[in-house]
């Protein structure tokens, strides 16, 4: 079993809708989650970073941690063709340690 | 601000040449660095871990001779593919870690390189 679970889709949506996307993961050591957006031959870019259970905000962007459950979601509102993308989400424990990545979840927003 | 450059962005190389990727955090200092390889289709593999004045400590699986990590500055790491051969043709990026913005344990990625060897 990996260490970190994420649905690689890909996930096709028409432009405006609401998009759910998801990471369960098994090692309750991780403290620190993260979500990255890549576009194709492209890095990661950072989209949220959150710590503690609860929800975090950001413009159309929302990302949810519930540790109990040991499970993640980013959801993004009033999605854009520009959110086309590979969705990676990430986590660490404390004190340094290296990221876990999930396999990346690919989104297609059509217009 | 967190701005992570690679230079160069994509490199055609003949096989058994050897070629340097430079990794710059532009407004932050990075004491850690990291260097991934990326295939097709594929999520990130860690290839090492780069601490500002000290060895790369690399995964399991990468060889260390074969790829060359130095971090001299608090602002540069280098990854040196040494006598590089197709099956190193692969998407490299690195990433920094930035202990004074966001939080200590996220990591701030660069651009990518990408490199094909014939």
């Amino acid at each position: 079993q990996k260490e970190v679970e994420q649905d690689p889709g890909p996930l096709s949506v028409p432009e405006g809708a609401i998009v759910s996307l998801n990471c369960t993961y098994s090692n309750s050591a991780f403290q620190y989650f993260m979500w990255y957006r890549q576009y194709s031959r492209k890095g990661p870019e950072l989209l949220m970073y959150t710590y503690s259970s609860g929800n975090k905000e950001d413009g159309r962007f929302t990302a949810q941690v519930d540790k109990s459950s040991k499970y993640i979601s980013l959801f993004i509102r009033d999605s854009q063709p520009s959110d086309s993308a590979t969705y990676l989400c990430a986590m660490t424990s404390s004190g340094g340690n290296k990221l876990v990545f999930g396999a990346g979840t690919i989104l297609r927003v059509k217009s | 601000g967190a701005v992570v450059s690679q230079h160069p962005s994509w490199v055609i190389c003949k096989s058994g040449t050897s070629v340097k990727i430079e990794c710059r955090s532009l407004d932050f200092q990075a004491t850690t660095m990291f260097w991934y390889r990326q295939f097709p289709k594929q999520s990130l593999m860690l290839m090492a871990t780069s601490n500002e004045g000290s060895k790369a400590t690399y995964e399991q699986g990468v060889e260390k001779d074969k790829f060359l990590i130095n971090h001299a500055s608090l602002t540069l790491s280098t990854l040196t593919v040494t006598s590089a051969h197709p099956e190193d043709s692969s998407f490299y990026i690195c990433s920094a870690r930035d202990y004074s913005g966001l939080g200590g344990e996220t990591q701030y990625f660069g651009p990518g390189t990408r490199l094909l060897v014939l």
